[in-house]
C-alpha cells in the first residue's frame, strides 16, 4: 500500500524557516517524480515544487522560487521542503504528492496519483 | 504559467441530477488535463487523467472529455457521497497549475 506521511509543520514567525519531510513507503520511491502542493485555509490547491526521480530536474512555482528548496533522499525514501523567508501568505496545508508519468499519445504527462494527509504550516507573528 | 479557469465556482443539485463542470486553459494543453475530488478535511483524490481516462476504483458515473483548451467533468447521476470540491489540473507544463475549484453541494 502506497503511503506518504508528512511531518515538520507548525507555527513560525514571518521571516522564519521550516523544513517539511515526507516519508514514503509501499512503492519504489526512486522511480517517481515527487511534488509538494499546498492549500491555504478555505482556498484551492496550489502546486509548489517538483523534483524528478533522480533529483536532476527541479521546478518551483513563481510564488516560492528563491525561498523554498525541494530535495530528496532516495536511500531513505524521503522528500523534503526547506522553506525560508516565510510569509503570512505561505500559511497552508502542505501535501506530499507522488507523480505517475504516463504516455498520452506520444508525450508524457504527470498525474498526481497519491497524496499524503498533509501538514499544516502557520506563519504568524 | 498556464492559467486554468473553472466554472461554475459552486453549484447545488439534487440526487440523480446530471452535473457538468468546465475547465478552460489559457493555451492549448492537448489532453494533459486531470480532475481531482476533495472532500472536507481530506486530501484530493484523482478521478480522471488525460482528459477522459477513469482512474481505477472511480465510479463510472464520472466522466471527462475535451482537448486543447476546453474540458469538462460530468457526474451522470449525482449521489450524496459526491458532495465535494472538484479541481482540474494541467500537466502539460512541468510547472503544474490547478483550476480554482468547484464546490458541489446537495440541494
Amino acid at each position: 500500500e502506497v503511503q506518504l506521511v508528512e511531518s515538520g509543520g507548525g507555527l513560525v514567525k514571518p521571516g522564519g524557516s521550516l523544513r517539511l519531510s515526507c516519508a514514503a513507503s509501499g512503492f519504489t520511491f526512486s522511480s517517481f517524480t515527487m511534488n509538494w502542493v499546498r492549500q491555504a485555509p478555505g482556498k484551492g490547491l496550489e502546486w509548489v515544487a517538483s523534483i524528478s526521480s533522480g533529483g536532476s530536474y527541479i521546478f518551483y512555482a513563481e510564488s516560492v522560487d528563491g525561498r523554498f528548496t525541494i530535495s530528496r533522499d532516495n536511500a531513505k525514501s524521503s522528500l523534503y521542503l526547506q522553506m525560508n523567508s516565510l510569509r503570512v501568505e505561505d500559511t497552508a496545508v502542505y501535501y506530499c504528492v507522488r507523480q505517475e508519468d504516463l504516455v498520452v499519445v506520444v508525450t508524457a504527462t504527470g498525474i498526481f496519483d497519491y497524496w499524503g494527509q498533509g501538514t499544516l504550516v502557520t506563519v504568524s507573528s | 504559467d498556464i492559467q486554468m479557469t473553472q466554472s461554475p465556482s459552486s453549484l447545488s443539485a439534487s440526487v440523480g441530477d446530471r452535473v457538468t463542470i468546465t475547465c478552460r486553459a489559457s493555451q492549448s494543453i492537448a489532453s494533459h488535463l486531470n480532475w481531482y475530488q476533495q472532500k472536507p478535511g481530506k486530501a484530493p483524490r484523482l478521478l480522471i487523467y488525460a482528459a477522459s481516462n477513469l482512474q481505477s476504483g472511480v465510479p463510472s458515473r464520472f466522466s471527462g472529455r475535451g482537448s486543447g483548451t476546453e474540458f469538462s467533468l460530468t457526474i451522470s447521476s449525482l449521489q450524496p457521497e459526491d458532495v465535494a470540491s472538484y479541481y482540474c489540473h494541467q500537466s502539460y507544463n512541468p510547472r503544474a497549475t490547478f483550476g480554482q475549484g468547484t464546490k458541489v453541494e446537495m440541494k
